[in-house]
Order: structure tokens, then C-alpha cells, then sequence
């Protein structure tokens, strides 16, 4: 079964630094390009950034580009996102999903989230 | 890369069918037949339910259907049913090498 679980996530204030962690199983994780996509609370989706297999070229939203860095270790079957210089506008679910090693879509599989609150 | 646009929410009734458009620009949506749709239930995860345009994944019903004329895509679910009743959001990849989504479409079934 194609499990993505999210983790990291909580509350941080801004101007603080957080890493979220995505952990896949039941599948070839280095077959598949990673993306992490948030969703603001009753918000629609927007994705934030993907990266290939070997991670030797990733791709950033703008309003992230410069605070927000992806990773992924293929040997751990574990995609990463660190955050920094959070805002509160970074408040957000923050899903990580898969999409075909040749293409930068479509998003076939997804994780359940994992929230990230940016407060004071 | 500014959203996507699609009508804040369609209603329809039970056996109807409804369409869904996307509306974007010559630099995603015109530029690649790269469009996909999601359907998301409250509190659950987006589920993919065709991409490529036109294409569904193994499992998702024939009933969901995609198209693009120009810039601007469509989706149109057939015989609407009560579990059809979600949030639903379109997707295409853009000149600059980013993904853009739209603003989400409330589906009602009446």
C-alpha cells in the first residue's frame, strides 16, 4: 500500500525555522519526483516546490523562494522541507505528493497533511 | 504565478451533469496539455481524477470527464452523485517551471 506520511509540523513563531519531514513506503520512492503543496485553513491548495529524483534540480513557488529549501535522502525513502524566516501567512496543512520521474505532474499520490501554525 | 480561475461553486442535481471551468493564460493552460483536476473532501487529502486533460487514473469513474479549448480547461462530472459532493481544483504547469492551481470550485449536489 502507497503510504506518505507527513511530520514536523506545530506552532512557530515568525521569524522562526521549522523541517517538515515526508516518509514514504509502498512504492520506489526513486522512481517518482517529490512536491510539497499547503493549504491554507479554508483555503485552496498551492503548490510550494518540487524537486526530481536525484534532487539535482528544484523548483520553487515565489512566495517561498529564498526562505523555503527541499531535500530529499533516497536511501531513507524521506523527502524534507526546511523552512525559515516563517510568516504568518505560512500558516498552512502542508502535503507532500509524487508525481511520474519524467514529469513535473500530474500529483498521483498524496501524504494527510501535517499543519504548521505560525504565531506569536 | 497568479491562480488559476475557477467559479467559486456549481450545484446540480442527483443524475445531472455539471462542468467545471479553469480559466488560465497562453503560459500554462494554452502552453501545455499538462491540466489536471483534484477532488478533495473536507479534512481529507486531494485525490487525483484526471490528468493530461483528458486522461483518467486506473479506478476514477468514467463519469468524470476532462477537455481544453484554448485557455481555458473543463471538467464535467456526469450523472452526479452524493459522494461527488467535494471541493475541486485544477492544475497545470506553467512557462516558469511551476505548478499553478486553481482557486477551487465547491461542487453541491441538490
Amino acid at each position: 500500500e502507497v503510504q506518505l506520511e507527513e511530520s514536523g509540523g506545530g506552532l512557530v513563531q515568525p521569524g522562526g525555522s521549522l523541517r517538515l519531514s515526508c516518509a514514504a513506503s509502498g512504492f520506489t520512492f526513486t522512481s517518482y519526483r517529490m512536491h510539497w503543496v499547503r493549504q491554507a485553513p479554508g483555503k485552496g491548495l498551492v503548490w510550494v516546490s518540487g524537486t526530481v529524483i536525484n534532487g539535482d534540480t528544484t523548483n520553487y513557488a515565489g512566495s517561498v523562494k529564498g526562505r523555503f529549501t527541499m531535500s530529499r535522502d533516497n536511501a531513507k525513502n524521506t523527502v524534507f522541507l526546511q523552512m525559515s524566516s516563517l510568516r504568518d501567512e505560512d500558516t498552512a496543512v502542508y502535503y507532500c505528493a509524487t508525481s511520474p520521474s519524467n514529469s513535473w505532474t500530474p500529483f498521483e499520490y498524496w501524504g494527510q497533511g501535517t499543519l504548521v501554525t505560525v504565531s506569536s | 504565478q497568479s491562480a488559476l480561475t475557477q467559479p467559486a461553486s456549481v450545484s446540480g442535481s442527483l443524475g445531472q451533469s455539471i462542468t467545471i471551468s479553469c480559466s488560465g493564460t497562453a503560459s500554462d493552460v494554452g502552453r501545455y496539455d499538462l491540466v489536471s483536476w483534484y477532488q478533495q473532501h473536507p479534512g481529507k487529502a486531494p485525490k487525483l481524477m484526471v490528468f493530461g486533460v483528458t486522461e483518467r487514473p486506473s479506478g476514477v469513474s468514467n463519469r468524470f470527464s476532462g477537455s481544453k479549448s484554448g485557455n481555458t480547461a473543463s471538467l464535467t462530472i456526469s450523472g452526479l452523485q452524493a459522494d461527488d459532493e467535494a471541493d475541486y481544483y485544477c492544475k497545470s504547469y506553467t512557462t516558469t517551471a511551476a505548478l499553478v492551481f486553481g482557486g477551487g470550485t465547491r461542487v453541491t449536489v441538490l
